[in-house]
C-alpha cells in the first residue's frame, strides 16, 4: 500500500522568510514517481513538478526547489523568500508504477505568508 | 478544451436526492479520475477511467456511487440517496498517459452540499 505524510498541518510565516514542506512517503514499489501539487483559496490544484524514483537530483525553479532523498523516503518542498502569493494549501503525492495509476495524496499543509 | 471543465460548479441538494456530477477532461487525455477533497482533508481517490479498460472503482465508498464515462470523454459520477457526509468537492483531473506518471491537469471542482 501506499501512504504519503505531510506532518504539518499549518504553517505561518512573514513574507521574505524561507519555508519548507515536508513530505514522506511509503510504498513497496521500486518505480514510483512524487509530485507536488498547490491548492489556492480559489480552489483548483496546480500541478507543480513530478520526480520519478530514478532520479534523486535536487530541482530548482525560481524560489522553489525539492530535495529528494529516497534513503528517507522524503520529498521536501522549500520556497525562498516567501511572497503573499504563495499561500495555498500543498499537497504532496505519490503514484506507484505497480497497479493502479492513482495519484495518493498527504492530508496537505496550509502555507500562510503574512506581509 | 484547454483546461478540464465540471459543472455545476456549486450544488445544493436535500439529503436523499440524487445527483449527477461532470466531467469534460482535455481533449485526448486518455485517463480520466475522480476526488473527493472533504472540509479539511487531502484529497480521496473514487475512480479512474483509462481508454476501454475497465474502470478502478476501488474508492468507491458505497454502492451509492456510480460513474460512466462515455465515449472515452465526458464522465458522470453519480451520488444516489445523497447523505450529509456526501457533502464535499468532488474533483475531477485528467492525464495524457496515466501509466507513465504524468501530472494530471484538475478542474476546478463541484462543491456538493447536502442539506
Amino acid at each position: 500500500a501506499q501512504k504519503v505524510t505531510q506532518a504539518q498541518t499549518e504553517i505561518s510565516v512573514v513574507e521574505k522568510e524561507d519555508v519548507t514542506l515536508d513530505c514522506v512517503y511509503e510504498t513497496r514499489d521500486t518505480t514510483y514517481y512524487l509530485f507536488w501539487y498547490k491548492q489556492p483559496p480559489s480552489g483548483e490544484l496546480v500541478f507543480l513538478i513530478r520526480r520519478n524514483s530514478f532520479d534523486e537530483q535536487n530541482e530548482i525553479s525560481g524560489r522553489y526547489s525539492w530535495n529528494f532523498q529516497k534513503s528517507t523516503s522524503s520529498f521536501n518542498f522549500t520556497i525562498t523568500a516567501s511572497q503573499v502569493v504563495d499561500s495555498a494549501v500543498y499537497f504532496c503525492a505519490l503514484m506507484a508504477q505497480g497497479g493502479s495509476e492513482k495519484l495518493v495524496f498527504g492530508k496537505g499543509t496550509k502555507l500562510t505568508v503574512n506581509p | 478544451g484547454a483546461g478540464v471543465s465540471q459543472s455545476p460548479s456549486n450544488k445544493v441538494t436535500e439529503k436523499g436526492k440524487d445527483v449527477e456530477l461532470r466531467c469534460d477532461p482535455i481533449s485526448g487525455h486518455t485517463a480520466l479520475y475522480w476526488y473527493r477533497q472533504s472540509l479539511g482533508q487531502g484529497l480521496e481517490f473514487l475512480i479512474y477511467f483509462q481508454g476501454n479498460s475497465a474502470p478502478d472503482k476501488s474508492g468507491l465508498p458505497s454502492d451509492r456511487f456510480s460513474a460512466e464515462r462515455t465515449g472515452g470523454s465526458v464522465s458522470t459520477l453519480t451520488i444516489q440517496r445523497t447523505q450529509q457526509e456526501d457533502s464535499a468537492v468532488y474533483l475531477c483531473a485528467s492525464s495524457l498517459r496515466g501509466r507513465q506518471g504524468y501530472g494530471y491537469t484538475f478542474g476546478s471542482g463541484t462543491r456538493l452540499t447536502v442539506v
